[in-house]
């Protein structure tokens, strides 16, 4: 059974660091890995979709890499800014979707 | 409209209640999904559509019931609910390959919070 890992929970970082959300992953058997953004009480935003065969995707001052084999992956914010606050969550495909519990960002002005 | 839209937002009912989620999408896709996230727990999958044919429901209690009456609309029944089922009820959509494959980016409504009484 596929078990999704987020690393930390919670983080805070004052505005304009760069930061790193990790995500691991038992079952390197995956089609794709995609990163969310989740703002309180609301629904996930897709950020980043990374293919088995892709190693990184970029949009923006986001930048999500992927080892299959090693079952991490990471997603790189660059200028965080206070806008940026939301929970992050990663999401796993292999025969189900299995989803992270989260990263829980605090950028602070 | 656009993306994937859920109504209600907001819902209170009383464990004899019967009520209804609806979820619908307008990106084309041929797979829908309702998630149950619940506070300081990993969302659950809960029903997944794939070309109109329900594929997984996850052991997921009798009183709630999916209905798929078309490859844009998803309902959620709920019938005689429990205090431990009010969560965020999300809906989702994508494109998938094939039967069987659900390996689409997904893409989410912004959720019907659901308290039971």
């Amino acid at each position: 059974k596929q078990e999704v890992t987020q690393i930390p929970a919670a983080l805070s970082v004052p505005e304009g660091e760069n930061l790193v959300l990790n995500c691991s992953f038992t079952d390197s058997a995956i089609y794709n890995l995609q990163w969310f953004r989740q703002d309180p009480g609301k629904g996930l935003t897709s950020l980043l979709l990374i293919q088995s065969s892709q190693r990184e995707q970029t949009s923006g001052r986001l930048n999500a890499s992927l080892d299959k084999s090693s079952g991490r992956s990471t997603l790189y914010i660059a200028a965080s800014q206070p806008g940026d606050s939301a929970t992050y969550l990663c999401a796993v495909q292999g025969n189900m979707l299995t989803f992270g519990g989260g990263t829980r960002l605090m950028v602070k002005p | 409209e656009t993306g994937v839209t859920q109504t209600p937002r907001h819902l209170v009912m009383g464990m004899t209640n019967k009520k209804s989620l609806k979820c619908e999408q307008h990106l084309g896709h041929n797979a829908m999904y309702w998630y149950k996230q619940s506070a300081k727990k990993p969302l659950e999958l809960m029903f997944v559509y794939n070309f109109k044919e329900q594929t997984e429901n996850n052991s997921v209690p009798s009183r709630f019931s999916p209905e798929c009456p078309n490859s844009s609309h998803l309902f959620l029944h709920l019938h005689t609910l429990q205090p431990e089922d009010s969560a965020l009820y999300l809906c989702a959509s994508s494109q998938n390959p094939k039967r069987g494959a659900d390996t689409g980016e997904l893409f989410f409504g912004e959720g019907s919070r659901l308290t039971v009484l």
